[in-house]
């Protein structure tokens, strides 16, 4: 089946900085999805692309569906301590009835 | 909003006991799955139920049985646990929105199999 790789696989910064995280895969995806997860909790739905090129915001998170359709890129400015958890990638094709497949995921920290 | 609820929060079987994890929607969505997730990994589809009355294999299938009860309750069955099952398990649905779906995610079963 087709993979996700994102990166980095774990990330440690001060409060303020911007965090960029990314997924590549060796196949092309129809519709990029970005995810959180919070300890002890399951997925949220943070950022969906549907289109090559789009660049779409949701107040300090930007994400970007690359030209090529097989990367996106997740961008977090201005990082605060509730940034803290679990990000997860996925991609999905049209022919596989919208399923997803996601990445093994990023694991921010945040020190205040 | 409930949203997707799933029962038990956390279960402790002993290796060959069965259980049924338990998940209910209340978002009238059509579609519901069962991922699981693994230390450092991603989450891997088990099976999944794209309308009432349908259920498909995903990618991690085997020692798994699933029940599409209704359009709200969709349910995971371990016949025989073993310890490879130790996991923490996730019921999600979903909209179908433009060009894919987006998947709710209820708050999660972890499970230990001794």
């Amino acid at each position: 089946g087709q993979q996700l790789n994102q990166s980095p696989q774990s990330m440690f910064i001060q409060e303020g900085e911007d965090v960029s995280m990314n997924c590549t895969s060796s196949s092309i995806f129809n519709t990029w999805l970005w995810y959180k997860q919070d300890p002890g909790e399951g997925p949220v739905l943070l950022i969906a692309l549907y289109k090559a090129g789009e660049l779409t915001s949701n107040g300090r998170l930007t994400a970007q569906f690359g030209i090529t359709r097989k990367d996106s890129f997740l961008n977090i400015s201005a990082s605060i301590p509730s940034d803290v958890g679990i990000y997860f990638c996925a991609g999905q094709l049209r022919t596989n009835a919208g399923k997803s497949t996601f990445g093994d995921g990023t694991t921010l920290t945040v020190k205040p | 909003n409930a949203g997707v609820t799933q029962t038990p929060k956390f279960q402790v079987l002993k290796t060959g006991q069965s259980m049924t994890l338990q998940c209910a929607q209340d978002m009238n969505h059509n579609s519901m799955y069962w991922y699981r997730q693994d230390p450092g990994m991603g989450l891997r589809l088990i099976y999944y139920s794209a309308s009432e009355g349908t259920t498909d294999k995903g990618e991690v299938p085997n020692g798994y049985n699933v029940s599409r009860l209704n359009k709200r309750e969709f349910s995971l069955r371990l016949e025989s646990a073993a310890p490879s099952q130790t996991s923490v398990y996730f019921c999600a649905s979903s909209e179908l929105g433009t060009g894919g779906e987006k998947l709710f995610f209820g708050s999660g079963t972890q499970l230990s199999v001794l």
